[in-house]
């Protein structure tokens, strides 16, 4: 089954609002790393994590070692922050992906 | 951080030909990883490269149909011989900061195998 477990895959919503992203992890894990893809392509590190919360303007992310999971909150969504958010969990130096959750912010 | 540059950042190609893609860093970085994304999907790592050594490549991807090098600690290449449709995908460069914590893409490189 998938390692890193990326909920939900698409979302919708309009702009102003808050939102909230999750991934689930069936691997040891150490680190977690939060990465935007906007829709040119291009790939931008949010967060990385150690157990704890960080946070960065509206962008919020935690990541729970002892339940396994990672969260991002997105807050007062702007039309900017669509794409797709991937997680990635750091197993041994290396990174396990989440299949992503696309974003679509909407005027 | 790290700053990483790609060239070219798309390319179209006959199939039975190679290309090869440049990845330059902006301060040296010990290891240099090649991604693959295929639209729509995630990212698939496909080797790992150290500076003077052989890459490491993941289950499906061979050294004879995507060799790499790297010369110094700020260049790789990663060509794709034998292009195939199926290839038709972005490829990305990718590395750790100086302290292996946070990683960073290059701008990607897309390629079309007509």
């Amino acid at each position: 089954g998938d390692q890193v477990k990326q909920s939900p895959s698409a979302l919708s919503l309009q702009e102003g609002t808050n939102s909230a992203l999750r991934c689930n992890f069936s691997i040891a894990t150490t680190t977690v790393q939060w990465f935007l893809q906007n829709p040119r392509g291009s790939l931008m590190n949010l967060f990385y994590l150690v157990p704890g919360t960080k946070e960065n303007g509206r962008l919020k992310s935690t990541f729970n070692s002892k339940e396994s999971y990672s969260t991002l909150h997105i807050r007062d969504a702007q039309l900017e922050d669509s794409g797709t958010y991937f997680c990635a969990a750091d197993s041994n130096y290396q990174l396990i992906w989440g299949s992503g959750t696309k974003l679509i912010i909407k005027p | 951080s790290v700053l990483l540059y790609q060239k070219p950042n798309r390319d179209i190609c006959q199939s039975g030909t190679s290309l090869k893609i440049q990845c330059v860093a902006d301060s040296q970085v010990v290891s240099m990883f090649w991604y693959q994304q295929f639209q729509e999907q995630s990212l698939m790592l496909m080797a790992t490269a150290n500076e003077g050594s052989e890459a490491t490549y993941e289950s499906g991807f061979t050294k004879d149909k995507f060799p790499i090098s790297r010369p110094n600690l700020t260049f790789s290449t990663l060509t794709v011989n034998n292009a195939r449709p199926g290839d038709s995908s972005i490829y990305f460069c990718s590395s750790r900061d100086r302290q292996g914590w946070e990683q960073y893409f290059g701008p990607g490189t897309r390629l079309t195998v007509l």
